[in-house]
């Protein structure tokens, strides 16, 4: 069993290039979130969704688009990249409950980014 | 808007002690509340949940409170292990269907 799987782990990318993250469960979990963590700064969800085909925003959503066309994928894009989103990059999924609250949540390993 | 706080300053305790961490948090209600652990270079990993009618939840040597009227929950680890040293995190599941919001962490090092 799987659990939560991110593509890449690693990148290096230059300032306004673009890059897409891949999060795939094999959980059947309705929610899925992207989160960046910085020092000190703990997880930020950056955005997040309840479902196939629909996303919503989080705390840190500018410059960052999501997609979720299949329920076990939701992608990450940086459209054009800035050194202030070099961060390690968490994806997580839960599953909800009768009323629409969250379970626990799997995160997958990470995906340290680095824009120079 | 809606904030949860712990303490960022890390927390120091000698083995066999208990560790007793806090999450603060304003402008949710009412919640669910979640602890997890996270080691260096690793996602975090999901350690308890507690609802907002339970004031206490406990397994093996964690034991997380939750007062809803202070809006605080303390988690605490007895009989504490230097393998228990990672950085423990809280986060809320508020009333909008969905959205997890994690606090900063606090650090805590259990010294032999």
């Amino acid at each position: 069993n799987a659990g939560v799987t991110q593509t890449p782990k690693f990148r290096v990318l230059k300032t306004g290039q673009s890059m897409t993250l891949l999060c795939a469960q094999d959980m059947n979990h309705e929610y899925m979130y992207w989160y960046r963590q910085d020092p000190g700064m703990g997880l930020r969800l950056i955005h997040y969704s309840v479902g196939e085909g629909t996303t919503a925003k989080g705390e840190v959503p500018d410059g960052y688009n999501v997609s979720r066309l299949k329920k076990q994928n939701f992608l990450l894009g940086l459209e054009s990249a800035a050194p202030s989103q070099t961060s390690v990059y968490f994806c997580a999924s839960s599953r909800r409950t009768g009323s629409l609250r969250n379970t626990e949540a799997f995160f997958g390993q990470g995906t340290r980014l680095t824009v120079v | 808007s809606q904030k949860i706080e712990q303490n960022s300053e890390a927390l120091n305790i000698q083995e066999g002690k208990t560790a007793t961490l806090t999450c603060n948090y304003t402008n949710y209600s009412p919640a669910y509340l979640q602890w997890y652990r996270q080691d260096p270079g690793r996602g975090p990993v999901f350690l308890l949940l507690i609802r907002e009618n339970e004031k206490e939840k406990r397994k093996e040597r964690l034991k997380v409170t939750f007062d809803t009227t202070l809006k605080q929950s303390l988690f605490h680890i007895t009989a504490s292990q230097p393998a228990d040293s990672a950085t423990y995190l809280c986060a809320l599941d508020s009333n909008q269907g969905g959205k997890l919001i994690f606090g900063q962490g606090t650090e805590l090092s259990v010294k032999p």
